[in-house]
């Protein structure tokens, strides 16, 4: 079965600075699918950003990007230029994908507070 | 293009009761996913269902939980006799499935808090 460990349960940093989010997994298939979801005050669940396993590239989605290293199984999120509303939980996905449409399993999460 | 519909936002029971959450997925999905979320906790999956099938029930409870995706009408989560330790706040997500673009990347609704008294 596959993990996902979020290992920073909380996290602070000055707005307009940049922060990262670490997460890791374990599993022994070569194609998946990861995935960062944002869980504000509100509880609603957010898409963050989406990466493709047998993509080399790193995802990014304007100030979000991530650093997957494959070998490593590393997926951290990075935001540059924080804004207040980047407060929020922020968990960390994992899909496995031999016909696309599996479940998520889910990290712990991070509650990132972006201070004024 | 609506998102994803769950109602409703908060349901109280007593213990003993049933709950019925619903679920509408976004226009053009065919996939429905259910999570539940304990207090300070990530989600953890429960069921996967497509039109009028279940494909992956490995996260349900054995008993009194069950779910649905009929062919006309919303995705419908089932708890009957609920306990106390069923108060959590249950989210549905929907994909459009392969063939499209992102076809896997599911979104998320805004979740049903169920608090049980």
């Amino acid at each position: 079965a596959q993990t996902v460990t979020q290992s920073q349960p909380e996290m602070s940093v000055q707005e307009a600075e940049t922060v990262t989010l670490s997460c890791t997994y374990d599993t022994s298939e070569n194609n998946y699918y990861l995935f960062w979801y944002k869980q504000p005050p509100s509880r609603q669940m957010i898409l963050v950003i989406r990466q493709e396993a047998y993509k080399q590239q790193n995802a990014t989605e304007n100030r979000f990007s991530v650093n997957f290293q494959k070998a490593a199984k590393s997926f951290s999120l990075k935001i540059s230029d924080s804004q207040l509303g980047d407060t929020a939980m922020y968990f960390c996905a994992f899909m496995s994908s031999p016909g696309g449409n599996e479940k998520l399993t889910f990290g712990t999460g991070t509650r990132l507070t972006i201070i004024p | 293009n609506a998102g994803v519909m769950q109602n409703p936002r908060h349901l109280v029971r007593r213990r003993g009761q049933e709950a019925r959450l619903r679920c509408s997925p976004m226009k053009g999905h065919s996939h429905v996913y259910w999570y539940r979320q304990l207090p300070e906790e990530g989600l953890k999956f429960m069921v996967y269902l497509q039109k009028e099938n279940i494909i992956d029930e490995s996260g349900m409870p054995k008993e009194r939980f069950s779910a649905e995706f009929p062919k006309e009408g919303p995705s419908i989560l089932r708890i009957q006799q609920v306990v106390r330790g069923d108060s959590a706040a249950y989210f549905c997500a929907s994909s459009p499935g392969p063939g499209t673009t992102h076809g896997d990347t599911q979104y998320f609704g805004p979740g049903t808090r169920l608090t049980v008294l």
